[in-house]
């Protein structure tokens, strides 16, 4: 089992620019939450996709946005960045409700 | 706004001692995870407390909630440096896997 999967692993950016993180859920789960952590903080939620809606949002602009697809995968798209974006961005995947399983992330650092 | 508070923070403690790191929240829950982070990697699920008085063991770890004083605490026995991590605990309140985490607690155990 694959467990959930995430692209890129690293990425640099600039301010201003735009990004977008894939991420493959755990087979079997149908729910796909993102998550930020950023550097000595615990994870703060984003926001949660099932059945290709988005389903709850954390405190976050709408300049964080999201998709899921047919096959349950799901993007996280940030446009117009600033530096206090930089951090690890988790994707978790569930059966549902329960218990998350989380991908090993994906560190942006915004320049 | 849901507050989930940790403490110690940080945790530097002896191998073979004894230790307890308390989780406080603010609002009513039946649902607390505990999660383990090594450097640079995801998160790790350890234990899933779904009851009052639930209380969960693996190894030298074990778990303990009491809904009604909003309280978890995870108890380390005789400590191994192996157990060097970060531990955070998170609550969901709207049980669908919108997670709350607290800031984390840094254990680092000496050898």
């Amino acid at each position: 089992d694959a467990g959930v999967t995430q692209s890129p692993t690293h990425l640099i950016k600039t301010r201003g620019q735009q990004v977008t993180l894939r991420c493959s859920p755990k087979s079997g789960h149908d729910t796909v939450s993102w998550y930020q952590q950023a550097l000595g903080q615990g994870p703060q939620f984003i926001f949660q996709y099932y059945e290709e809606e988005e389903r709850q949002r954390g405190n976050f602009p709408d300049r964080f946005s999201g998709h899921q697809f047919p096959n349950y995968s799901s993007e996280l798209n940030v446009n117009a960045l600033l530096l206090g974006d930089s951090a690890l961005y988790l994707c978790a995947s569930s059966p549902g409700t329960f218990v998350l399983t989380f991908g090993a992330g994906s560190r942006l650092t915004v320049l | 706004e849901l507050k989930v508070e940790q403490n110690p923070l940080f945790l530097s403690m002896q191998e073979g001692k004894n230790y307890t790191i308390y989780c406080n929240y603010s609002t009513t829950s039946d649902r607390l995870y505990w999660y383990r982070q090594d450097p640079g990697k995801s998160l790790e699920s350890l234990f899933v407390l779904l009851s009052n008085g639930a209380v969960k063991q693996e190894g030298r770890l074990m778990a303990s909630l009491d809904t009604k004083a909003r309280l978890s605490t995870l108890h380390i026995t005789a400590a191994v440096h192996d157990l060097s991590a970060t531990y955070f605990c998170a609550v969901d309140i709207y049980n669908f896997n919108k997670f709350y985490f607290g800031s984390g607690t840094k254990l680092n155990v000496k050898p």
